[in-house]
């Protein structure tokens, strides 16, 4: 069954505009954690921002924001204010928690993944 | 920067030959990934560690994958006999809550 499920099988956005992915999740589990990755063209998987499921507010790092709307199971993830250097693939993961803390942690997996492109 | 380390970066090897992928995962992460990439399938998940004991290789052909932690600097991912359809980017990656992937070894069977 799919887990993770990106709809936007690519984007296009202007620079300097804000650009929302979108990423929806499947699990019955209540311990879970959603992950954001870049993979621009040179191929390496930049970790970008994580949000646990107990998690009251939204994580941020930077220019990245995540979407976090847990009755709806979705993790959007924000960049204002977009750069060229922001095209590339984008990945959201869950990584489910079985049990009592970290080490009941389970695998990361994927969606299939969002190719943005910024215009200049 | 503490990183995932993967050698070799790049792989090009005949049909048949073995092939052995490492990986020294960030010091104090007790959870280390191995995923394949391609175009056609995307990421899928190989085999997962934790505190070095193997938790799920489900998704390796067990004919001809295995993979291994001799201990907790190093995870191998073994390939015999390497297959042309084995071609795809492998990822390493480790973490105990957030998880740090690898730059990849990219291999090619000819």
């Amino acid at each position: 069954a799919q887990k993770i499920t990106q709809t936007q099988p690519g984007m296009f956005v202007q620079e300097k505009e804000a650009v929302t992915l979108d990423c929806t999740y499947d699990t019955s589990d209540q311990s879970y954690g959603l992950f954001w990755y870049k993979q621009p063209s040179s191929g390496e998987m930049i970790f970008l921002i994580y949000q646990g499921s107990y998690d009251e507010q939204n994580a941020t790092e930077g220019r990245y924001s995540l979407n976090f709307q847990k009755a709806r199971k979705s993790a959007n993830l924000v960049i204002s204010a977009s750069q060229l250097g922001d095209s590339a693939m984008y990945f959201c993961a869950m990584r489910e928690i079985k049990g009592v803390g970290i080490q009941g942690a389970q695998k990361l997996v994927f969606g299939q993944g969002t190719r943005l492109t910024i215009n200049p | 920067d503490a990183r995932v380390t993967q050698t070799p970066r790049h792989k090009v090897t005949e049909m048949g030959q073995e092939v052995t992928m490492r990986c020294q995962p960030i010091l104090g992460h007790n959870t280390v990934f191995w995923y394949r990439q391609t175009m056609m399938q995307g990421l899928e998940l190989l085999a997962y560690f934790r505190n070095r004991a193997p938790l799920d290789d489900s998704g390796m052909p067990k004919d001809r994958f295995s993979a291994e932690m001799p201990d907790a600097t190093l995870a191998t991912l073994k390939i015999q006999p390497s297959e042309p359809r084995d071609s795809a980017v492998y990822f390493c990656a480790s973490g105990t809550n957030t998880i740090y992937f690898g730059e990849g070894s990219w291999l090619t069977v000819v």
